[in-house]
């Protein structure tokens, strides 16, 4: 399976600024997604973040608040922009190989705490 | 909505009991996929199961699904306290954006030693 690393695994952040979020793969692939989960909550697909293409975001996410970067196979960020309390969630990236033996199996990354004060 | 919805939302065991979680969800899925969450962590993925399938075993966790009914379940036998924690499962909807995964509201499962 996929080994993934999250950076930075928790933050406290001031309303206004902005976090960039960095997911590390350990192999290549060409599916990665980024999921929020609130507190008390489900995950939630933010968006889809496909290497070579621009990413895709779910209703209700848009890329001035959540803009994505997917510079190659094994690394993408998510920025979570101009912040307010309501931002305070769990963010997790996650991985889906396409070949292998994990085919379909979708893994995730250990998540970064976001607290907005 | 496709999400899938787990039940019970809280189960409450002690050790070496056995500890059954159910999902059921709404339209046609290619796989269903259990996770484990330990307090504000990220997801452990324990199993998938495809809609082909109608039972996995992976040491201890037995899964079945049943796409009749659109529901699947986790069995834990022999439980231990390190098994505590918010159980997901999640699926793979047919016809939706590739590699979207809809997750329930997980189960919290509390194993007392």
């Amino acid at each position: 399976s996929a080994v993934i690393s999250q950076k930075p695994s928790r933050d406290i952040c001031q309303r206004g600024t902005s976090l960039t979020i960095q997911c590390q793969v350990d192999s290549q692939v060409t599916m990665m997604f980024w999921y929020r989960q609130q507190p008390g909550q489900s995950l939630t697909l933010i968006a889809t973040a496909n290497q070579g293409s621009e990413a895709t975001y779910e209703s209700g996410f848009v890329i001035d608040k959540f803009p994505i970067s997917r510079p190659n196979l094994t690394f993408s960020t998510l920025t979570v922009s101009n912040m307010s309390p309501e931002d305070s969630s769990i963010y997790l990236c996650s991985v889906e190989p396409t070949e292998g033996l994990f085919y379909n199996e979708q893994f995730f990354g250990p998540g970064t705490r976001l607290t907005v004060l | 909505s496709q999400q899938g919805e787990e039940d019970p939302q809280a189960l409450s065991i002690q050790e070496g009991e056995n500890a059954t979680m159910n999902c059921s969800y709404k339209t046609s899925i290619n796989n269903l996929q259990w996770y484990r969450q330990n307090s504000g962590r990220g997801l452990v993925h324990l199993i998938l199961i495809r809609s082909n399938e109608r039972e996995k075993h992976s040491g201890r966790l037995r899964v079945t699904l049943d796409t009749s009914k659109k529901s699947s379940s986790l069995l834990i036998t022999a439980s231990r306290a390190a098994d505590t924690a918010s159980y997901f499962c999640a699926t793979d909807a047919r016809g939706s954006t590739l590699g979207r995964l809809y997750f329930g509201r997980g189960t919290q499962l509390t194993v007392w030693p």
